[in-house]
């Protein structure tokens, strides 16, 4: 069984640091594309960033290109988003999300339930 | 950049109605669409991959059609389990941009 577990979620001041943590089993971790995708409240779902399986290719949302940066290590199967000069429109719930192939050309089959960054004063 | 148009936002249906959702790229993008359920409080489920290929173990009342530009969604006969937000997604190239969302209620 798919699992991905989320952490490092939490309160941060505008213009701080935050790094995220999504830890994957249950699947061949290498094989398969990570996307980051979040969830202000109340509001729809926005992709944020997506790497590739071997971590060679990376894309990224207009809104956080330049402040958020997405990596993987697939020894410890774990994929992170490294999130800086963070703003208020940054609050949302972020989702780790596994793509169907190893290429960002592909639909997410599972997702973490989540962890919510706060970015207030 | 493809902008993805859902419409109509939100509707309220009686149970057993046929309901239809789509979604418009601005763009051509060949059949790389996915379809995907959040109910409330809940993490987003994909549906449907591919326009029209649907998810292992989805209900075969949801169904998926179009290319290029038009999409749609349907569900055949609304249940009290479809109360959703249904998102659409393109996934040709980054970015991977979400539709944003159709809400559904039961009437």
């Amino acid at each position: 069984e798919v699992q991905l577990l989320e952490s490092g979620g939490g309160l941060v001041q505008p213009g701080g640091s935050l790094r995220l943590s999504c830890a994957a089993s249950g699947f061949t971790f290498s094989s398969y594309a990570m996307s980051w995708v979040r969830q202000a409240p109340g509001k729809g779902l926005e992709w944020v960033s997506v790497i590739s399986g071997s971590g060679g290719s990376t894309y990224y949302a207009d809104s956080v290109k330049g402040r958020f940066t997405i990596s993987r290590d697939n020894s410890m199967n774990t994929l992170f988003l490294q999130m800086n000069s963070l703003r208020a429109e940054d609050t949302a719930v972020y989702y780790c999300a596994k793509s169907y192939s190893g290429t960002s050309r592909a639909p997410f089959d599972s997702w973490g339930q989540g962890t919510l960054v706060t970015v207030s004063s | 950049d493809i902008q993805m148009t859902q419409s109509p936002s939100s509707l309220s249906a009686t149970i057993g109605d046929r309901v239809t959702i789509t979604c418009r790229a601005s763009q051509g993008m060949s059949n790389y669409l996915a379809w995907y359920q959040q109910k409330p409080g809940k993490v987003p489920k994909l549906l449907i991959y591919a326009a029209s290929t649907l998810q292992s173990g989805v209900p075969s009342r949801f169904s998926g059609s179009g290319s290029g530009t038009d999409f749609t969604l349907t569900i055949s006969s609304l249940q009290p389990e479809d109360v959703a937000t249904y998102y659409c997604q393109k996934y040709n190239s980054a970015p991977l941009t979400f539709g944003g969302g159709t809400k559904v209620e039961i009437k």
